[in-house]
């Protein structure tokens, strides 16, 4: 079957750095995608990795290993703003996007 | 950026009566859009996939008489909830792929702001 697993929840400190990891198993691979959702609202486009490295854009990057099936999601310089679900997807041979269930980041001052 | 728009984005309804809900690329056009839904503290779950002059293909366990998807052009996608119940209550979401977009797959598919919708 088709996986996706990602931590439930985690909590940092404001200014800090946090690194949400996001494992998967699915029938091929085109891609993995890191979104932001607020409560309430949709989600918001952050991240697309296709080849290994990391990917830097601002204060987000995000890192690929397509040999351990494997993602995370950096965030630098934590704002009270950054609190927010996180969502990991893969887009599989189908061209389908397989979600994670999201980890919700609390940033604490 | 490009901007797909949901209406309404908020609705209340009664038990038994029908809703649509439409969803438009705004300054794109999108062959293909997805419509999800996602319950509270729930991952977005992919209820079907929209074709512009197809049938859209339903995921497993989502009815198709119940979920009326009609993609009739580029920009328009409709979800029509028949005889809702409030066990249909949730977040409804759609995102639309930029059909002429280049450059990463990821970076061509753009989400609505969602529909809420709540039948009493």
């Amino acid at each position: 079957g088709q996986n996706i697993d990602q931590p439930t929840e985690m909590t940092a400190t404001e200014g800090a750095i946090v690194q949400i990891n996001c494992t998967y198993q699915t029938s091929g691979f085109n891609g993995l995608f890191w979104y932001q959702q607020h409560a309430g609202e949709a989600p918001t486009f952050l991240s697309y990795n296709v080849l290994d490295g990391l990917e830097e854009k601002g204060r987000f990057s995000s890192f690929l290993s397509r040999s351990k099936g494997y993602s995370y999601l950096l965030l630098k310089e934590l704002q009270m703003k950054d609190s927010a679900s996180y969502l990991c997807a893969v887009m599989d041979s189908n061209y389908q996007l397989i979600w994670g269930a999201g980890t919700k980041l609390i940033i604490k001052p | 950026g490009a901007v797909v728009s949901q209406h309404p984005s908020r609705v209340i309804c009664k038990s038994g009566t029908s809703v649509k809900i439409e969803c438009r690329s705004l300054d794109f056009q999108a062959t293909t859009m997805f419509w999800y839904r996602q319950f509270p503290k729930q991952s977005l779950m992919l209820m079907a996939t929209s074709n512009e002059g197809s049938k859209a293909t339903y995921e497993q366990g989502v009815e198709k008489d119940k979920f009326l998807i009609n993609h009739a052009s580029l920009t328009l996608s409709t979800l029509t909830v028949t005889s809702a119940h409030p066990e249909d209550s949730s977040f409804y979401i759609c995102s639309a792929r930029d059909s002429a977009a280049s450059g990463g797959p990821g970076e061509t598919q753009y989400f609505g702001p969602g529909t809420r919708l709540l039948v009493l």
